[in-house]
């Protein structure tokens, strides 16, 4: 059973601060991870999606990277901004039967970003 | 462009009585999910369909029953709800079961249920 793990589960930063979540998994078998955002009260937001061929991904100031052979993902967010306060969700993805795409998701990071 | 929509958006329940969470996505979507997101353990997947007409259980099946009604809606019943199955309730679609790597799942804005 593929389990995720974040670290840290919250994370407190000054504006302006570049900052690093984590993700580990523990089945390589995967067939892409993504990164989602999750405010207060809503629903989640797709950040970043790496196909399990690839290194890393680059959507402005954010940038994953994933190493399938170790079972890691980290979230790389440059020059840290308030509206960047949220939970961060890791997601690995693996096909299950029908052919069907399953999602497991991490516990998630709570991000601060202190003005 | 209302991508997937959830309702109700909050519902307060007594042990024992029965409910269903509608959901709907607009994007032409085969395949739709429902999770659990509790405090501390992330989103765990309840049920999913895979393509209309067919739907499998997920991590936590226990005590709910889902519908796919069309290609369009996936209804999650409790049929006798429990104070166990508090928790905030995401539906989530995706384009096809066999879709490529770069696939993505789009989630609704949640249901809230407190169950007494």
């Amino acid at each position: 059973k593929q389990e995720v793990t974040q670290i840290p589960a919250a994370l407190s930063v000054p504006e302006g601060e570049n900052l690093v979540l984590n993700c580990s998994f523990t089945d390589s078998a995967i067939y892409n991870l993504q990164w989602f955002r999750q405010d207060p009260g809503k629903g989640l937001t797709s950040l970043l999606l790496i196909q399990s061929s690839q290194r890393e991904q680059t959507s402005g100031r954010l940038n994953a990277s994933l190493d399938k052979s170790s079972g890691r993902s980290t979230l790389y967010i440059a020059a840290s901004q308030p509206g960047d306060s949220a939970t961060y969700l890791c997601a690995v993805g693996q096909i299950s039967s029908g052919s069907a795409r399953q999602l497991t998701f991490g516990s998630g990071t709570q991000l601060t970003v202190l003005p | 462009n209302a991508g997937v929509t959830q309702t109700p958006k909050f519902q307060v329940l007594k042990t024992g009585q029965s409910m269903t969470l509608q959901c709907a996505q607009d994007m032409n979507h085969n395949s739709m999910y429902w999770y659990r997101q509790d405090p501390g353990m992330g989103l765990r997947l309840i049920y999913y369909s895979a393509s209309e007409g067919t739907t499998d259980k997920g991590e936590v099946p226990n005590g709910y029953n889902v519908s796919r009604l069309n290609k369009r809606e996936f209804s999650l019943r409790l049929e006798s709800a429990a104070p166990s199955q508090t928790s905030v309730y995401f539906c989530a679609s995706s384009k096809t079961a066999a879709g490529g790597l770069s696939e993505t799942q789009y989630f609704g804005p949640g249901t809230r249920l407190l169950v007494l």
